[in-house]
């Protein structure tokens, strides 16, 4: 079935420890992002790779990292997990930004829930 | 800054119509788009807008002002399964996508 994956769907962390978390894509859409959403806030962009071999800072970026070693992966990192990075995360791809002429909709992963305590 | 602005929570009855607001104010503006994100689910894609006007799709319709920085999302025949948030969300110059807190929907039968 088309579309992406995340892992784990949920995690709880000590504050302090290293957690990647995993995003697969299998629609071959070059762009990926990272986002974060909070209760009363938008979905707040961490990271993105408008394609394989290159990322960017989004909104909020510190005490994260990504990287983008192949079209289909894009893992997000927490270095040393910290309370205020309890959130629920979500990947999203794209097939090409501001290129394709058409409306370059975002879709979506399941989302991973990640509570740091 | 980039702003966009919606109301936190709406509450309408099964079979009527509703509209969702939003204003934005954005650095650049390349679309607008409207999705539905259930509780504990993923958003999902409803609509976008790049030109003014009212684009509609089956009960679904959203319209869009460029010079008022304003779209509404028109819902009709409200269904009990529409209960969810109604996100706003503009791609800006830079094509990325700054979003609204999101609009709650509840469905009164």
């Amino acid at each position: 079935i088309a579309g992406i994956t995340q892992a784990p769907t949920s995690q709880i962390l000590a504050a302090g420890r290293r957690m990647t978390l995993r995003c697969t894509q299998d629609m071959r859409h070059n762009a990926m992002y990272w986002y974060r959403q909070d209760l009363g806030l938008g979905l707040r962009l961490i990271h993105y790779s408008n394609t394989a071999g290159t990322t960017g800072k989004g909104e909020v970026p510190d005490g994260y990292s990504v990287s983008r070693a192949n079209t289909d992966d894009f893992p997000l990192t927490l270095a040393s997990a910290v309370p205020s990075q309890t959130s629920v995360y979500f990947c999203a791809s794209s097939d090409s930004p501001g290129t394709s002429g058409g409306p370059d909709t975002q879709y979506f992963g399941p989302g991973t829930r990640l509570t740091v305590l | 800054g980039q702003n966009i602005d919606q109301p936190t929570e709406m509450t309408a009855t099964e079979g009527a119509i509703v509209q969702i607001n939003c204003t934005y104010q954005t650095s650049g503006f390349n679309g607008l788009f409207w999705y539905q994100q259930h509780a504990g689910e993923a958003p999902t894609f409803l609509s976008y807008n790049v030109l003014d006007g009212l684009e509609e799709k089956g009960r679904f319709s959203s319209f869009l002002s460029r010079s008022k920085g304003y779209s509404y999302l028109l819902l009709k025949e409200l269904q009990m399964k529409d209960s969810a948030s109604y996100l706003c969300a503009v791609l800006d110059s830079n094509y990325q996508l700054i979003w609204g807190a999101g609009t709650k929907l509840i469905i009164k039968p």
